[in-house]
C-alpha cells in the first residue's frame, strides 16, 4: 500500500512527557500537511511543508509544538511538555502542489494522543 | 476570517432515500475554493470533491452531486438512493485566496454524521 501511514497510531503517555509522531507521505507528493481533530469536531490545520520548507506554522498551537520534514520525505511533529488538552487525533496528510490538485488531500490514519 | 457551518449534526436515513448534507460558508476572498471530504468509521479522511468560487455549474458522479449557490453561500451535498456503505461523517472544507488549500490549509466544518439504517 502506498497511502500515507503515521506512527505511532496510539500513544499514552503522562503529562509533561514528550511525544514525537512519525509521517511517511505518498512518495510523489511534495507537499505535507499536520492537522489535529479532537471529538466532535473537523481537523485542524497547524502546518504545512513544500518540500523541505515549512511554509506555513503560525497555526501551530503553541511553542511546545514543532514539526521537521528534514530531507522532504517524512515529517515529525513533537510536542513538548505534553498537557491533558492536547489528547487528540494528530492527522498527517499529503498532496501534490500543482493548482489542479491544490486542496486534494491524501489523509492517514492518524496518531491518537492520550495525556493522562 | 473563513467559516464553515454544517448545520446538521447527525443524519439517519433508511437506506435508498436520497438525503441532503448542508454546508454554509464564510470568507472575504473573492478567490476560494470549497471542498467534501468523507471519514468512514475506519477514520481515514478521503477527498470526495473540489469546487472553485468562480464555477458555480453543479455536478453529478454517481450517486453523488453537489449544489454550489455563491447567492446563498452554500455548497450542499446530496446521496441519492443511500447505501449503507455511505454512513460515515463527512465533512465541508474551505481554503481562500490563491493556495487552494496549501498555504493556508483547509477549514473544515464540524460534519455532519450519517447513518444509513438498512
Amino acid at each position: 500500500d502506498t497511502g500515507v501511514s503515521q506512527n505511532p497510531r496510539h500513544k499514552i503517555t503522562k503529562r509533561g512527557q514528550n511525544v514525537t509522531f512519525r509521517c511517511d507521505p505518498i512518495s510523489e507528493h511534495n507537499r505535507l500537511y499536520w492537522y489535529r481533530q479532537t471529538l466532535g469536531q473537523g481537523p485542524e490545520f497547524l502546518t504545512y511543508f513544500q518540500n523541505e520548507a515549512q511554509l506555513e506554522k503560525s497555526r501551530l498551537l503553541s511553542d511546545r509544538f514543532s514539526a521537521e520534514r528534514p530531507k522532504g520525505s517524512f515529517s515529525t511533529l513533537e510536542i513538548q511538555r505534553t498537557e491533558q488538552g492536547d489528547s487528540a487525533m494528530y492527522l498527517c496528510a499529503s498532496s501534490l502542489a500543482f493548482r489542479g490538485k491544490s486542496g486534494e488531500l491524501f489523509f492517514g490514519e492518524g496518531s491518537r494522543l492520550t495525556v493522562l | 476570517a473563513q467559516k464553515v457551518t454544517q448545520a446538521q449534526t447527525e443524519i439517519s436515513v433508511v437506506e435508498k432515500e436520497d438525503v441532503t448534507l448542508d454546508c454554509v460558508y464564510e470568507t472575504r476572498d473573492t478567490t476560494y475554493y470549497l471542498f467534501w471530504y468523507k471519514q468512514p468509521p475506519s477514520g481515514e479522511l478521503v477527498f470526495l470533491i473540489r469546487r472553485n468560487s468562480f464555477d458555480e455549474q453543479n455536478e453529478i458522479s454517481g450517486r453523488y452531486s453537489w449544489n454550489f449557490q455563491k447567492s446563498t453561500s452554500s455548497f450542499n451535498f446530496t446521496i441519492t438512493a443511500s447505501q449503507v456503505v455511505d454512513s460515515a461523517v463527512y465533512f465541508c472544507a474551505l481554503s481562500g485566496g490563491y493556495s487552494g488549500g496549501g498555504a493556508d490549509g483547509l477549514t473544515f466544518g464540524k460534519g455532519t454524521h450519517l447513518i444509513i439504517q438498512p
